[in-house]
């Protein structure tokens, strides 16, 4: 079954205490994109990938690093989580510039 | 990213043709319409998307404008499940078409 993965679906964590969220795909999809998702602020784009070990930032990058070792994984990194990074924030892929994107299910991060 | 406006809520009668409008100005010869939806907190869910040829699937028709600075989204007949939020964004499909940028999205909300 085509799917997008992230895990965890939900974590509570610290202040600077260093996180990954993974996301992972099965369906071979070139483009790979991070959002967070806040109330009243719509679905802000992080970073994303258009293949393997090329990354760009989105509109919100501040905060956050990813990498892109392999097509299938894209990680959202953490260095040093503050509360503002209280989000809910979704993992999506697509196979290129001219198809829609498949997202995740989502991970709601609590930072305290 | 050209930008695109929605207005932020409609109401529209089961079983009634919903008809939702995107205002994109400022797009540009390389970017595609997409049309997105979200349900309460899950991730989005791609719908449809087009050029400037009106396009037509098994969810909805995308009607878009000759000078393409507008597009109409079109459920034709809405069901109590397709109150969800209702996102319309406009992507490159050549260079830079990992950007993508999501506005405020139109809230729908489907009455018996």
């Amino acid at each position: 079954e085509a799917q997008v993965t992230q895990n965890p679906r939900y974590l509570i964590t610290v202040t600077g205490k260093k996180l990954t969220v993974t996301c992972s795909q099965n369906m071979n999809h070139e483009y790979m994109s991070w959002y967070r998702q806040d109330p009243g602020l719509g679905l802000r784009q992080i970073y994303y990938s258009m293949n393997v070990e090329v990354t760009d930032k989105g509109d919100v990058p501040e905060g956050y690093k990813v990498s892109r070792k392999e097509k299938r994984n894209f990680p959202l990194i953490l260095e040093s989580p503050s509360p503002n990074q209280t989000s809910l924030y979704f993992c999506a892929t697509s196979p290129s510039g001219s198809r829609g994107y498949t997202f995740g299910s989502g991970t709601r991060l609590t930072v305290v | 990213d050209a930008k695109t406006t929605q207005p932020p809520s409609m109401d529209c009668a089961e079983g009634r043709a919903a008809n939702l409008p995107c205002n994109h100005s400022t797009i540009s010869g390389n970017e595609y319409v997409y049309w997105y939806r979200q349900i309460h907190s899950q991730g989005p869910q791609y719908i449809i998307h087009g050029l400037k040829n009106n396009e037509t699937n098994e969810m909805a028709s995308l009607i878009i404008t000759e000078d393409r600075k507008s597009s109409t989204l079109i459920l034709p007949h809405a069901t109590l499940r397709d109150t969800a939020v209702y996102y319309c964004i406009v992507r490159f499909f050549n260079t830079n078409a990992g950007k993508s940028t999501f506005g405020d999205g139109t809230t729908l909300t489907v009455k018996p």
